[in-house]
């Protein structure tokens, strides 16, 4: 069962766009959502995370929108740049009771042309 | 931040072999997690290690197949034993913490190619 379900699956964008990925998720009991951004031949790097008593977090170029009553995040790049072109993962974890294992979203594969 | 080094970052392995690959972390960290990642694909959880106790794996994985040894608080291995070319993945390795307060590092991975 596939509990975070992200889209689209690959995304292309001009450079200085924005990319938008959506994160849906049907566990209640989650209570941490950070984006992965992967490069080739690389493990993911943490890029942005959020918890759900926040509704936007930003940093830099990168904001996470967030809405808990419909159990949905968002991961927008603002001013698009070729460098930024990776695969995005959403994922979600539980507190500590429940392990702290990290559940990831399918990956969007990003696109940015120069 | 923590710092992941994993070895062997790739290696090609006949059908039947096992390989081993190791996970070593620059701080004590208490839980370490191993993930299968399949070309072009998710990471899925193959298991997390506790130093001191058995590892935990998620459904669909064994441990006769991903036996994992967890002697000390910086270091972890993961076998991959009997192998079959649909094990042909990249393996990573993390742990929670360095990023952040509750964030999660990977090391690079393990690419394996079974044949």
């Amino acid at each position: 069962q596939q509990q975070v379900k992200q889209s689209p699956q690959s995304l292309i964008v001009q450079k200085g766009g924005i990319s938008i990925i959506n994160c849906a998720y049907e566990n209640t009991a989650f209570d941490y959502f950070p984006w992965y951004q992967q490069f080739p031949g690389k493990g993911p790097a943490l890029l942005i995370a959020i918890r759900p008593d926040v509704s936007e977090k930003k940093e830099g170029r990168f904001t996470i929108s967030f809405n808990k009553s419909a159990k949905q995040f968002s991961l927008h790049i603002m001013d698009s740049q070729p460098g930024d072109s990776a695969t995005y993962f959403c994922a979600a974890s539980m507190n500590k009771a429940a392990g702290n294992k990290l559940t990831f979203g399918g990956g969007t594969r990003v696109l940015v042309k120069p | 931040s923590a710092v992941i080094s994993q070895k062997p970052s790739r290696d090609i392995c006949q059908r039947g072999t096992s390989l081993t690959i190791q996970c070593q972390v620059d701080s004590q960290v208490t839980m370490m997690f191993w993930y299968r990642q399949q070309p072009g694909q998710s990471l899925t959880l193959i298991a997390t290690a506790n130093q001191g106790s058995e590892a935990t794996y998620e459904s669909g994985f064994v441990i006769d197949k991903f036996p994992i040894s967890r002697p000390n608080l910086t270091f972890s291995t993961l076998t991959v034993s009997n192998m079959s070319p649909e094990d042909s993945s990249i393996y990573l390795c993390s742990v929670r913490g360095g990023q952040g307060l509750d964030g999660y590092t990977f090391g690079s991975g393990t690419r394996l190619t079974v044949v």
